[in-house]
């Protein structure tokens, strides 16, 4: 059972916006560095968000990232066919726990 | 362009080892954690362990404390993952990614533990 808590699915139709939660306590969330990951089918993860709310260069504007409290949430904007994917969200600080994911969600786009 | 390429994957019998590498390009890699992560078929990612940027300091999933060792190697630009006391839970496409947030990802290699 992972620390972080994602719903295990989402859908939504293409233009539309979506949002994905991810949830744990003050310790798994609240006080670590959130980052969200992409898994394209048969491919391996590729980070959209980093520190919170930080989008790398080259990953399109439509992906972004908000932390509060013991939550933090990844919205998509302008829902596209491709980012029918595995979403997961990462947590890490500098406690000996190290990191923790969620569960991941599986985003499809109708 | 930062490249993460992993190998030593394999198939190796449950209590048996097998060291997988990580060969790292593109950035200054001795600026940045690094980490493995791993994900079982079918299954969610899991993180495994990660190391500071110097080697001096490792953390690890309870699950292979004690049985798995990561380390590094600046010179040559490489990050490692020491298996031993293989389980078949074990089994799982590894992943090199750098940092501790996974900035970036390698293509994985494939670790299967079946007699």
């Amino acid at each position: 059972q992972s620390v972080l808590t994602q719903p295990p699915s989402a859908s939504g139709t293409p233009g539309q916006t979506v949002t994905i939660s991810c949830s744990g306590s003050s310790s798994s969330v609240g006080n670590r560095i959130v980052s969200w990951h992409q898994q394209l089918p048969g491919a391996a993860p590729k980070v959209l968000i980093y520190n919170n709310n930080q989008r790398p260069s080259g990953v399109p504007d439509r992906f972004s990232g908000s932390k509060s409290g013991t939550s933090a949430s990844l919205a998509i904007s302008g829902l596209q066919s491709e980012d029918e994917a595995d979403y997961y969200c990462a947590a890490w600080d500098n406690s000996p726990e190290g990191v923790v994911f969620g569960g991941g969600t599986k985003l499809t786009v109708l | 362009e930062v490249q993460l390429v992993e190998s030593g994957g394999g198939l190796v019998q449950p209590g048996g080892s097998l060291r997988l590498s990580c060969a790292a390009s593109g950035f200054t890699f001795s600026s940045f954690w690094m980490s493995w992560v791993r994900q079982a078929p079918g299954k969610g990612l899991e993180w495994v362990a990660n190391v500071n940027e110097d080697g001096s300091e490792s953390k690890y999933v309870g699950s292979v404390k004690g049985r798995f060792t990561i380390s590094r190697d600046n010179a040559k630009n490489s990050l490692y993952l020491q298996m031993n006391s293989l389980r078949a839970e074990d089994t799982a496409v590894y992943y090199c990614a750098r940092g501790r947030g996974f900035g970036d990802w390698g293509q994985g290699t494939l670790v299967i533990v079946s007699s």
